[in-house]
C-alpha cells in the first residue's frame, strides 16, 4: 500500500521558536490533511489542503500542498507550550475511500 | 462534540481471552474505521465499514474481526488476544462525502494484553 514518510520523528524546541515538519510520498495524493493528537486523546484535524500549491493558514499554523502532489509541509510559528503533541499528516486519493497516515512527529516545547 | 464514543477507555486482559471494543456514533455516518496506534508506526488501519454489514480489511487485520449490525455501532473483536495486540485503538468516522474531507476520531481505548 501507499506510505507516507513524515519527518522529523521528534522535535524538542524552546517556546517562541518556529517549527517545520513535512511529509513525502512516492505516490500522488489529491488531498493533504494535518492532524494534532494530544496525550490521551484522538487526533484532531488542523488543516486540510485540496489543491496542488495551496497554502493555508490556521492561526499560527501554515500548511502547504506540494506542487508535485507528493509532499506537504506544516509550519508552526512562535511555538507555545500547548503546541505539545503528535502531529500527523494524512493523504487522500481521488476515490476518497480512505486516508493514509504518516508516522507522526512528536513535538515537545520547553517553556 | 463529534458524537463518537469508544468503550472501554482502558482494558487489561490476559493472553488468549476474547476482547471486544465498541465504537458508537450519533452522527448517522456511513463510514467507520478502526485503527491501532503504536510507537514508530503511527496509525494503522485494521478494518473499516462502509455500511451496515459491509466491512473490509485494512493493512493489519490479522487477529481481528469486526461487526456492524447497525449504523451507530462498530465493534472490534480480538478473538484470542496476544501480547502483540497491546496498543491504543482508535475508532473514526468519516464526516464528509469523501475521506478527503477528514475523519473524526474517538478518544481511544488503551488495551494491555498480559
Amino acid at each position: 500500500g501507499q506510505q507516507l514518510n513524515q519527518s522529523p520523528q521528534s522535535m524538542f524546541i524552546q517556546e517562541g521558536e518556529d517549527v517545520s515538519m513535512n511529509c513525502t510520498s512516492s505516490s500522488i495524493f489529491n488531498t493533504w490533511l494535518w492532524y494534532k493528537q494530544e496525550p490521551g486523546e484522538g487526533p484532531v484535524l488542523l488543516i486540510a489542503l485540496y489543491k496542488a500549491g495551496e497554502l493555508t493558514s490556521n492561526g499560527r499554523l501554515t500548511a502547504q500542498f506540494g506542487i508535485t502532489r507528493k509532499d506537504s509541509f506544516l509550519n508552526i510559528s512562535a511555538s507555545i507550550p500547548s503546541d505539545v503533541g503528535i502531529y500527523f499528516c494524512a493523504g487522500g486519493e481521488t476515490s476518497g475511500s480512505r486516508l493514509t497516515f504518516g508516522e507522526g512527529t512528536q513535538l515537545t516545547v520547553n517553556p | 462534540d463529534a458524537g463518537i464514543t469508544q468503550s472501554p477507555r482502558h482494558k487489561v486482559t490476559e493472553t488468549g481471552t476474547p476482547v471486544t471494543l465498541r465504537c458508537h456514533q450519533t452522527e448517522n455516518h456511513r463510514y467507520m474505521y478502526w485503527y491501532r496506534q503504536d510507537p514508530g508506526h503511527g496509525l494503522r488501519l485494521i478494518h473499516y465499514s462502509y455500511g451496515v454489514k459491509d466491512t473490509d480489511k485494512g493493512e493489519v487485520s490479522d487477529g481481528y474481526s469486526v461487526s456492524r449490525s447497525k449504523t451507530e455501532d462498530f465493534l472490534l473483536t480480538l478473538e484470542s488476544a496476544t501480547s502483540s495486540q497491546t496498543s491504543v485503538y482508535f475508532c473514526a468516522i468519516r464526516s464528509g462525502q469523501l475521506a478527503n474531507y477528514g475523519y473524526t476520531f474517538g478518544s481511544g481505548t488503551r488495551l494491555t494484553v498480559v
